[in-house]
């Protein structure tokens, strides 16, 4: 079975700066679908980005961007110019490529809560 | 906004109660996936419903029951109700069964006392 691992519970970045969020996975399988996840207070789930295991380019929407590493089962995702609306957690999501009967479900991460200071 | 609705936004019952948490996808959307948040377990998937049809099943517990209707509504039936079921129930679509991306309501708060 497939499982998604964030191994920093919190993270703290300065408004303005660079900040990295790790995320690791296990699977067997080739073909599957990375995303980065954020849930403000508000709670809604929202999409932050997404990768194709497929594509050697890195993903990349505005300020945040991944590096994806296939081979380490990497996918981090970096934000860049954080402001002050970028606190919430984030939460790594695998999902297979729900094909000859495969669920299509998405696996998360624990999550990383980041706050950002002024 | 997502275009999700789940109602109702919050819900407090007794243990051993029943419940019904509704989701209305987005226009279009065949598929509607369940999944339950709490803080021991994490994001958790329930099932996946597809045009009416179940399509798959995560962790979903015996008392934990769900349908998808002709008009693609959905409804999460949650039944004899313990304290540990206290959790935030999200509702997610897609416009395919195999579509990579879901979106998500807002979520269902329930808390059981």
């Amino acid at each position: 079975a497939q499982t998604v691992t964030q191994s920093q519970p919190e993270m703290s970045v300065q408004e303005a700066e660079t900040v990295t969020l790790s995320c690791t996975y296990d699977t067997s399988e080739s073909d599957y679908y990375l995303f980065w996840y954020k849930q403000p207070p508000s709670r809604q789930m929202i999409l932050v980005i997404r990768q194709e295991a497929y594509k050697q380019q890195n993903a990349t929407e505005n300020r945040f961007s991944v590096n994806f590493q296939k081979a380490a089962k990497s996918f981090s995702l970096k934000i860049s110019d954080s402001q002050l609306g970028d606190a919430a957690m984030y939460f790594c999501a695998y999902r297979s490529p729900n094909y000859g009967g495969s669920q299509g479900n998405l696996i998360f991460g624990k999550g990383t809560k980041l706050s950002v200071k002024p | 906004d997502s275009g999700v609705t789940q109602t109702p936004k919050h819900l407090i019952t007794a243990t051993g109660q029943r419940v019904t948490l509704r989701c209305s996808p987005r226009s279009g959307d065949l598929s509607v996936y369940w999944y339950q948040q709490s803080l021991d377990q994490g994001l958790q998937f329930l099932i996946q419903y597809y045009n009416g049809e179940e399509r798959a099943k995560g962790n979903i517990l015996e008392r934990f029951s769900a349908q998808q209707f002709p008009d693609l509504h959905s409804e999460l039936n949650l039944s004899s109700l313990e304290l540990g079921d206290s959790a935030l129930y999200f509702c997610a679509s897609s416009p395919r069964s195999y579509n990579t991306e879901a979106f998500f309501g807002q979520g269902t708060r329930l808390t059981v006392v």
